[in-house]
């Protein structure tokens, strides 16, 4: 089945350092890719959408500057974020798609702490 | 737009027994898809059953069934035989098939299945 690898799974940093995250497709071209953000006990929320080759498309409210996403290969999308807070400390989690797919695959999420 | 609610923030259910994960959605589109994930502790979000607006018989995979009322917007989770490893949040989610095709979620329904 599609698999989506997504790393690190958890990372804590200091506050102002950016942190990357990676998502990889393994076994398909990942013609779409969703990044989402989760706080403890909530739903998950989308902060944008990437199609390769193209600039991201983000929600209202996500800051671009601060969240940069880049897919620029059918199998690896990452999301950075600059000069990072305590605030943003959360869980972020990707998922993947394919030209006609109706199911999105999920990563294993990423735990960021930020001190 | 799209949006779905999840109504039940936690549920008790004990094992062996059959529970009902109530979801609604609200969209103007004809064409969408309808999903059901489960979400353990560890963070990831397991894929478990698909709905398409067009399908005329109930999604079922396995202990999932999918109660899909097109009329009512609502698109209950059935899981039969509950076990203790079905304790999890499960959240609705919903895609459109036309346009940006973004998942969206429901709150989440916590769900605690007792021995």
């Amino acid at each position: 089945g599609a698999v989506v690898s997504q790393h690190p799974s958890w990372v804590i940093c200091k506050s102002g350092t950016s942190v990357k995250i990676e998502c990889r497709s393994l076994d398909f071209q990942a013609t779409t890719m969703f990044w989402y953000r989760q706080f403890p006990k909530q739903s998950l929320m989308l902060m944008a959408t990437s199609n390769e080759g193209s600039k991201a498309t983000y929600e209202q409210g996500v800051e671009k500057d601060k969240f940069l996403i880049n897919h620029a290969s059918l199998t690896l999308s990452t999301l950075t974020v600059t000069s990072a807070h305590p605030e943003d400390s959360s869980f972020y989690i990707c998922s993947a798609s394919w030209w006609g797919a109706n199911v999105l695959t999920f990563g294993a999420g990423s735990r960021l702490t930020v001190l | 737009a799209q949006k779905i609610t999840q109504t039940q923030p936690g549920m008790f259910v004990q094992e062996k027994e059959a529970v009902t994960l109530d979801c609604t959605y609200d969209t103007s589109d004809q064409s969408y898809g309808l999903f059901w994930y489960k979400q353990p502790s560890s963070g990831e979000m397991i894929f478990l059953i698909y709905q398409g607006s067009y399908d005329e018989q109930n999604a079922t995979e396995g202990r999932y069934s999918l109660n899909f009322q097109k009329a009512r917007k609502s698109a209950n989770l059935v899981i039969s035989a509950s076990q203790l490893g079905d304790s999890a949040m499960y959240f609705c989610a919903m895609r459109l098939i036309q346009g940006a095709q973004k998942l969206v979620f429901g709150q989440g329904t916590r769900l605690t299945i007792n021995p």
